[in-house]
């Protein structure tokens, strides 16, 4: 089955230590987000990119940084300059627009 | 810009009772409107969207959503709820160009957190 696969679901690290998220689809998507997920906040776009070699930050892209060198993968860094990285992450992808997103399970991280 | 308003962080109902999660959304342009559900512990599933045409839509799990375009409103109902249905519920707006085109990006509400009780 086709699907989108974050790993690892949780991850703990320490402060001022960068951390790469991993998100992988098999789903032939040209488009892919990245979405952080905070109580009661709910989902604020972090980077998207339409296409391989693009992407544009999106409303909350501080402190984050992504590469897209593969159709199928579009890894989130997490540096130490994120002021509050403790959240939950979900990855998600579209096939084209208006297509609708399909989400990972999320990795949920916390910093200490 | 776009924004999206869910009114209800919280809606506590009893099994087979009707609900209503209230959705409002702002934009200057012409938009698409999505419901996702969230699971503990898991990413969201789309739950039902409004493209074009009919502005009802309907779930294959009983909910249903209506568009109004004059309130813009798009709220999620569902005439009998189960134990099951107890989730997270999102509403999401996408912004479209005159082409149609909406490049996927989407603006989510707050969340509404429905507990069904036995």
């Amino acid at each position: 089955d086709g699907g989108i696969t974050q790993s690892p679901k949780y991850l703990f690290r320490k402060e001022g230590q960068n951390v790469t998220l991993s998100c992988e689809q098999n789903l032939n998507h040209d488009a892919m987000y990245w979405y952080r997920q905070d109580p009661g906040q709910g989902l604020r776009l972090i980077y998207y990119s339409q296409i391989v070699n693009d992407f544009q930050k999106g409303d909350i892209a501080e402190g984050y940084s992504v590469s897209r060198e593969k159709k199928e993968s579009f890894p989130l860094t997490v540096t130490s300059a994120q002021k509050n990285p403790t959240a939950f992450y979900l990855c998600a992808s579209s096939r084209d627009t208006p297509s609708p997103l399909h989400f990972g399970n999320g990795t949920r991280l916390t910093v200490t | 810009a776009q924004s999206v308003t869910q009114l209800d962080s919280q809606v506590p109902v009893f099994e087979e009772a009707p609900v209503e999660l209230r959705c409002n959304y702002s934009s200057s342009v012409s938009v698409y409107l999505f419901w996702y559900v969230q699971y503990p512990n898991q990413g969201l599933q789309l739950l039902l969207k409004y493209l074009s045409g009919s502005t009802l839509v309907e779930s294959i799990n009983g909910f249903e959503a209506e568009f109004n375009k004059s309130q813009t409103s798009f709220h999620l109902r569902k005439p009998s709820v189960h134990i099951s249905d107890t989730a997270e519920y999102f509403c999401a707006v996408s912004e479209r160009d005159a082409g149609g085109t909406s490049y996927g990006k989407l603006t989510f509400g707050q969340g509404t957190i429905l507990t069904v009780h036995p």
